[in-house]
């Protein structure tokens, strides 16, 4: 079964430093989302990405987060400045159509820890 | 706005027993309901999904009952294993509220032998 696949497993980052965060979703999936998971915390939905563009985003992404899908595989979440508070579990989803109909299939995550 | 709220773990069960694990929504629209699951070090996978009032959905035994009445997706199993360890995310997406899943909180089953 076709699944999303997400790298590095973990990283380590130093405070203020840029990091990108990587994702290859199904293949045939037009919709991509990412979440992130606080230690112990719930899922939250971070940002949608339909059609090379933003579809929805949350208050928790802000001017230091962004996304882009550079290829016709990979979709990347880049935190430009990173903070200590930006340290949790990111999954990457995608769906073949929008989530109301569709569920979102998950990759395993990456753990981010900001030093 | 739309929210799910599921009940506190973690629950702790012997090997056989029956499981519960209650989830209620909020939600203006009419939202699809689903379950995943978060097994050690893995990421979320779908458990089930029902997409409209009185549909059931089922898997590998478990299943759970869309409610519009009382507006709730109760997760049940009749038989737990010690293999259904895991943390169980009740969540809704709405398509009139747009492209994001909004999860509960999870909650963390304990099966032991």
């Amino acid at each position: 079964e076709p699944e999303v696949t997400q790298t590095p497993s973990h990283q380590v980052t130093q405070m203020g430093q840029e990091v990108i965060l990587r994702c290859v979703p199904i293949s045939n999936h037009l919709y991509f989302y990412w979440y992130r998971q606080i230690l112990g915390q719930k899922v939250e939905f971070l940002v949608s990405f339909y059609n090379n563009e933003i579809s929805e985003k949350s208050e928790i992404f802000d001017d230091q987060f962004s996304v882009e899908r550079p290829d016709g595989s990979n979709f990347t979440l880049k935190i430009r400045s990173t903070k200590l508070e930006d340290s949790a579990m990111y999954f990457c989803a995608s769906s073949e159509n929008w989530a109301g109909d569709q569920p979102q299939h998950f990759g395993d995550g990456t753990r981010l820890s900001i030093l | 706005g739309d929210s799910v709220t599921q009940m506190e773990g973690p629950v702790t069960l012997s090997e056989e027993a029956f499981l519960t694990i209650n989830c209620t929504y909020t939600a203006t629209g009419y939202p699809s309901l689903f379950w995943y699951v978060q097994y050690p070090g893995e990421g979320l996978q779908l458990l089930l999904k029902a997409t409209k009032a009185d549909d059931k959905g089922s898997n590998k035994g478990f299943e759970a009952t869309y409610r519009k009445e009382t507006t709730s997706f109760h997760l049940e199993k009749g038989s737990v294993q010690v293999s259904d360890s895991a943390v169980y995310f009740c969540a809704l997406s709405d398509r009139n509220r747009g492209f994001k899943t909004i999860f509960g909180a999870g909650t963390r089953l304990f099966v032991k032998a």
